[in-house]
């Protein structure tokens, strides 16, 4: 069983719909959660990170962690064109040094 | 502010051989970390530099290994190359040895035949 699972889709929305990208994860050492966008031929670019358990809102993302479930999840409002990329969670434990990522999701918006 | 580059951009290698990567952090950055991402795969961490000294690895063998300049600047080394090196190769920089605010480079794409 790999530490993280992420469903690699890919997922096809039509523009501004809500998208929810979601990991799940069986180590309960992880403390850091992030999102990465990679487009193709790109290197990944940090969306947002979350630090334990909750929410965070920044703009059209909102990134949220259930610890007691070892589940994390990425919405997306008002989806756009530019948004289609892979997207990829990764976690982190206590020292902080050794990021595990997911496989990542490739998501489509239509416009 | 520049950010994290990388070079080569492409690179074709024969099995057995051995090749140098290359990284230069972006300004400030004094920690730099190595990825491996095949295809349709996430990155895979290989190590970390913190101030010249590897600060942790991945499950890799010993014939990855890699530097640290006084400058921050980095190098990955892989000997003895296989088949299955074949890929992305990304480095990471950030402030200090915590997993978020990582800045990427656009990677080396190596292709072993």
């Amino acid at each position: 069983q790999k530490e993280v699972e992420q469903d690699p889709g890919p997922l096809s929305v039509p523009e501004g719909a809500i998208v929810s990208l979601n990991c799940t994860y069986s180590n309960s050492a992880f403390q850091y959660f992030m999102w990465y966008r990679q487009y193709s031929r790109k290197g990944p670019e940090l969306l947002m990170y979350t630090y334990s358990s909750g929410n965070k809102e920044d703009g059209r993302f909102t990134a949220q962690v259930d610890k007691s479930s070892k589940y994390i999840s990425l919405f997306i409002r008002d989806s756009q064109p530019s948004d289609s990329a892979t997207y990829l969670c990764a976690m982190s434990g206590p020292g902080g040094f050794k990021t595990i990522f997911g496989a990542g999701t490739r998501l489509f918006v239509k416009a | 502010e520049t950010g994290v580059t990388q070079s080569p951009t492409h690179l074709i290698k024969t099995r057995g051989q051995q090749v140098t990567l290359r990284c230069s952090s972006q300004s400030g950055h004094n920690t730099v970390s190595w990825y491996q991402q095949a295809l349709g795969q996430g990155p895979q961490f290989i190590f970390q530099y913190y101030r010249e000294e590897e600060n942790g690895r991945g499950n890799f063998p010993p014939r990855f290994s890699g530097l640290q300049f006084p400058n921050y600047s980095s190098e990955l080394n892989v000997n003895a190359l296989e088949l299955d090196d074949s890929a992305l190769y990304l480095c990471a920089s950030s402030l200090g040895q915590g997993p978020y605010e990582q800045y990427f480079g656009p990677g080396t794409r190596l292709t072993v035949t």
